[in-house]
């Protein structure tokens, strides 16, 4: 089993919609969580941190649950500038801060 | 925005060339790492440093080393390039006391 799993997509969604994306963690253990963003052939950017209690950043929402092992990602009122990766991220406590990249979800937005 | 840098962003070389990877942050982060990512795939953690003299291999066997003289600085090598090497190379930082990891724009490596 992968440390970190995702629905590797695509989901395709018209503009304004709302999408959300699972991920599942292997290690109870893991204590820090992310959302990153990738577009083709570029760097991975830090979308967001997850926290125990969930955030909010705009149309953005995270959310962890630790009994089942999934953080997940909410996406209100899509814009075509979403299109992109979003990789899974979970830190696995190793003793150094070693993080684990799921394959990503791939999201297409059209007009 | 993060402050790091790779050089060059695209490379192609033919086999059993030597190469080397720049990889520079400027903001004083303790903590860099070396990636491999291929087309689609995910990212695999080749090389990292917890600071200057230290470095660790990663998950992914590679036949590339690195060093860290300087804080700042954190080239990967290749004594001998081959096909196989083919990848997208990124490098990462983070600073102390955060698991957060701040990407370099990447290299494209394509061996001939």
């Amino acid at each position: 089993r992968k440390e970190v799993e995702q629905d590797p997509g695509p989901f395709n969604v018209p503009e304004g919609a709302t999408v959300a994306f699972n991920c599942t963690y292997s290690n109870s253990a893991s204590q820090s969580f992310f959302w990153y963003r990738q577009d083709c052939r570029k760097e991975p950017k830090l979308l967001m941190s997850v926290y125990s209690s969930g955030n909010e950043d705009g149309r953005f929402t995270a959310q962890l649950n630790r009994a089942s092992q999934y953080i997940s990602l909410l996406i209100r009122d899509s814009k075509l500038s979403d299109s992109a990766t979003y990789l899974c991220v979970v830190n696995l406590n190793t003793g150094f801060q070693k993080l684990v990249f799921g394959t990503g979800t791939r999201l297409l937005v059209s007009p | 925005e993060a402050d790091i840098y790779q050089t060059p962003r695209y490379l192609v070389i033919g086999t059993g060339k030597k190469i080397t990877l720049e990889c520079s942050q400027t903001m004083g982060h303790d903590k860099m790492y070396w990636y491999q990512q291929d087309p689609g795939m995910e990212l695999h953690l080749i090389h990292y440093s917890y600071g200057v003299n230290s470095t660790e291999k990663g998950d992914l066997s590679s036949e590339s080393t690195v060093s860290r003289i300087r804080t700042e600085h954190f080239p990967l090598t290749l004594e001998s390039a081959r096909p196989s090497h083919t990848s997208q190379y990124l490098c990462a930082s983070g600073g102390f006391g955060t698991d957060t990891q701040y990407f370099g724009p990447g290299t494209r490596l394509t061996v001939l």
